[in-house]
């Protein structure tokens, strides 16, 4: 079964300071892994993925994701946040044991501070 | 192209109202799902179809019916409302393939009294 940790509820960081939201994973096979943001009242977006390749994911709105395989991580990143960034963030994964199903973390508020 | 299309945007029910919600895609993409969000909950996968014809449940589908009569569509019913089905209801599509994102509709908020 595969399953993702989104460790905390809610990340606060001032405007202009870097971000990190955290998840981890546990899936068979090789993973694809997923990032959505959604702000109020709207459904989720994609905002980057990874497949294979480069463990640094470039993504929309300037934001990264960092794949590491020992750790089963996937942290999306920004180097300077804005207070527009303040929105609820998924990950995702999906193996390729051939399951269609995607499994969603649970969300992480980020709240950035002017 | 629209995307994912979801109606209505807001409804209220009473208690063992029935009702449909709609979904429709236009990117001619295999998999569909329905989900249910709710605080603190994440999302919940209630129904998923892989292809016209198939669908199978989630994680949550009691209460809850779908079916997939063509690519395009997947309608998700409520058989009986109840007060625990108020929630915000989205439904999503993708390629098939592992690889791919998927795009979510814009929802629709259900309230049961």
């Amino acid at each position: 079964a595969q399953s993702v940790a989104q460790p905390e509820d809610q990340v606060n960081v001032a405007e202009g300071n870097p971000l990190t939201v955290k998840c981890t994973y546990s899936v068979s096979g090789n993973p694809y892994l997923f990032w959505y943001v959604q702000y109020p009242n709207r459904g989720l977006q994609f905002l980057l993925k990874y497949i294979t390749g480069d463990n640094l994911v470039k993504g929309s709105y300037g934001f990264e994701a960092e794949f590491n395989k020992s750790q089963t991580s996937f942290h999306l990143k920004k180097p300077s946040a804005l207070v527009s960034d303040s929105a609820l963030y998924f990950c995702a994964v999906r193996g390729s044991g051939g399951s269609y199903i995607p499994t969603f973390g649970r969300g992480t508020s980020l709240i950035v501070h002017p | 192209n629209a995307g994912v299309t979801q109606t209505p945007k807001f409804q209220v029910l009473k208690t063992g109202q029935s009702m449909t919600l709609q979904c429709a895609q236009d990117m001619n993409h295999e998999y569909m799902s329905w989900y249910r969000q709710d605080p603190g909950m994440g999302l919940r996968l209630i129904h998923y179809s892989v292809g016209a014809g198939i669908t199978d449940q989630g994680e949550v589908p009691n209460g809850y019916n779908v079916s997939r009569s063509t690519t395009e569509d997947f309608p998700l019913r409520l058989l009986s409302a109840a007060p625990s089905q108020t929630s915000v209801y989205f439904c999503a599509s993708s390629s098939g393939q592992p690889a791919y994102e998927q795009y979510f509709g814009p929802g629709t908020r259900l309230t049961v009294t």
